[in-house]
């Protein structure tokens, strides 16, 4: 069974560009969420999508947005890049059903550096 | 606000030993633990799970525990490889959501 699938792997992008980051969950899994992580915040939450819809979403400003796809892949993207976004992207997916908590999956995520 | 931390930031020991380190949130309101190993430059990888109505969690040479009522829980890792060589992260989930709260990280370093 294919793990969580996260592309590109790597990115560099300058200031002010926008960028999309896909995720492609475990088969079968329809909950995926994003988190940023960086040396001086560690592990943020992002946001998780459901059945294609926000279920949740952390402190982070609106230049960061995400949708998932009827088939649970899911893409987020980052417009007006600044320096502090360079991070590692990381996605994860569980099955997520309501009242069953199950472990989350991670992908290796996507390392985004700004210039 | 749910805070996590965990001590202790780093940790270095000689092949063989064991070891335990510690995780503390401030809430203890939460829904699950959950203990992750992630290499360098890579992603998460789950070790254990404890629900919030479990004490401990079993895989291998690694167990969890989990005493709510004083906020902490810890990861006991026997016989030390140096494989075990990673950063390990602790996390809970406060509602019905995904939205996982990370501690700060032990970053383990077992030597040959």
């Amino acid at each position: 069974k294919a793990g969580v699938t996260q592309t590109p792997r790597y990115l560099i992008k300058t200031r002010g560009q926008q960028v999309t980051l896909s995720c492609s969950p475990i088969s079968g899994h329809r909950s995926v969420s994003w988190y940023q992580q960086t040396p001086g915040q560690g592990l943020q939450f992002l946001f998780e999508y459901f059945s294609e819809t926000q279920r949740n979403k952390g402190n982070f400003p609106g230049r960061f947005s995400g949708r998932q796809f009827s088939n649970s892949r899911s893409e987020m993207n980052v417009s007006t890049l600044e320096l502090g976004d360079s991070a590692l992207y990381l996605c994860a997916s569980s099955l997520r059903d309501r009242g069953h908590y199950e472990k989350l999956f991670f992908g290796s995520g996507t390392q985004l550096s700004v210039l | 606000k749910q805070e996590v931390t965990q001590i202790p930031a780093a940790l270095s020991v000689p092949e063989g030993e064991n070891l335990v380190l510690n995780c503390s949130f401030t809430d203890s309101a939460i829904y699950n633990l959950q203990w992750f190993r992630q290499d360098p430059g890579k992603g998460l990888t789950s070790l254990l799970l404890i629900q919030s109505s479990q004490r401990e969690q079993t895989s291998g040479r690694l167990n969890a525990s989990l005493d709510k009522s004083s906020g902490r829980s810890t990861l006991y890792i026997a016989a030390s490889q140096p494989g075990d060589s990673a950063t390990y992260l602790c996390a809970v989930i406060c509602g019905a959501t995904n939205k996982l709260i990370f501690g700060t990280g032990t970053l383990l370093a077992v030597q040959p």
